[in-house]
């Protein structure tokens, strides 16, 4: 019944040591969207891919980046993480890019950098 | 950027109608109004959405004005489980986005 699995739900990585997290969907939506959520904090939108395209947000670090391989899945790879980068990475998805398209979640993964 | 206001907290006690609204001036023409709800370390969840005058389904109510610069999200008798942050989303009007910007969120704490 999961429609946005994201693997691992908790990740430790090291200052400085690359980290990948990882989203797969069954809904077959042709976006998909990788968000930022600290402690307190409302999410905040990194990237997003439609279908193969790659739409960064202006404001997002390149320290961050994404790849899609496919309709399913989506990766965000963190290259150098630092202490500042400790938060909760969410998923998510959507039929297409109209206003009206709902976002789809998946339960994110929390990320800890020690 | 288009931006949404929202109380930053509320309260409220099992069985009341708990009303949240949210103020978005700048909202572009075409946007929908889109409310989702989020429990601590769960992805956000959607709860309505609506365009204009009211949308109800079996969770909630979305009241939207002729004027369309604000938007009620309404919950007929919160229970303990109700407890949780609730995010407004607009589109943007000056870019024309998507509503893909979240608003602070109001917390809702609900009380036996």
């Amino acid at each position: 019944d999961a429609m946005v699995i994201q693997n691992p739900r908790y990740q430790v990585t090291q200052f400085g040591k690359p980290v990948t997290l990882s989203c797969s969907q069954t809904l077959n939506h042709n976006v998909m969207y990788w968000y930022q959520q600290k402690s307190s904090q409302a999410p905040k939108l990194l990237f997003h891919y439609y279908d193969k395209d790659f739409n960064n947000e202006a404001d997002t670090p390149d320290n961050f980046q994404s790849r899609r391989p496919n309709t399913s899945f989506c990766f965000l790879d963190i290259r150098s993480p630092g202490l500042g980068d400790a938060a909760m990475y969410l998923c998510a998805t959507s039929r297409d890019r109209e206003r009206g398209d709902t976002q789809y979640f998946g339960p994110g993964t929390r990320l800890t950098v020690l | 950027l288009a931006k949404t206001t929202q109380p930053i907290s509320m309260d409220s006690y099992e069985g009341q109608e708990v009303n949240i609204t949210c103020s978005h001036n700048n909202i572009a023409t075409n946007d929908y109004i889109t409310w989702y709800q989020q429990f601590p370390s769960q992805g956000p969840r959607f709860i309505i959405q609506g365009y204009k005058t009211k949308v109800t389904n079996e969770v909630a109510s979305l009241f939207i004005p002729a004027d369309r610069k604000s938007s009620t999200l309404s919950l007929p008798r919160v229970s303990l489980s109700d407890t949780a942050v609730y995010y407004c989303l607009v589109g943007d009007a000056d870019t024309g986005r998507r509503a893909l910007t979240f608003g602070s969120g109001t917390r809702l704490q609900v009380q036996p």
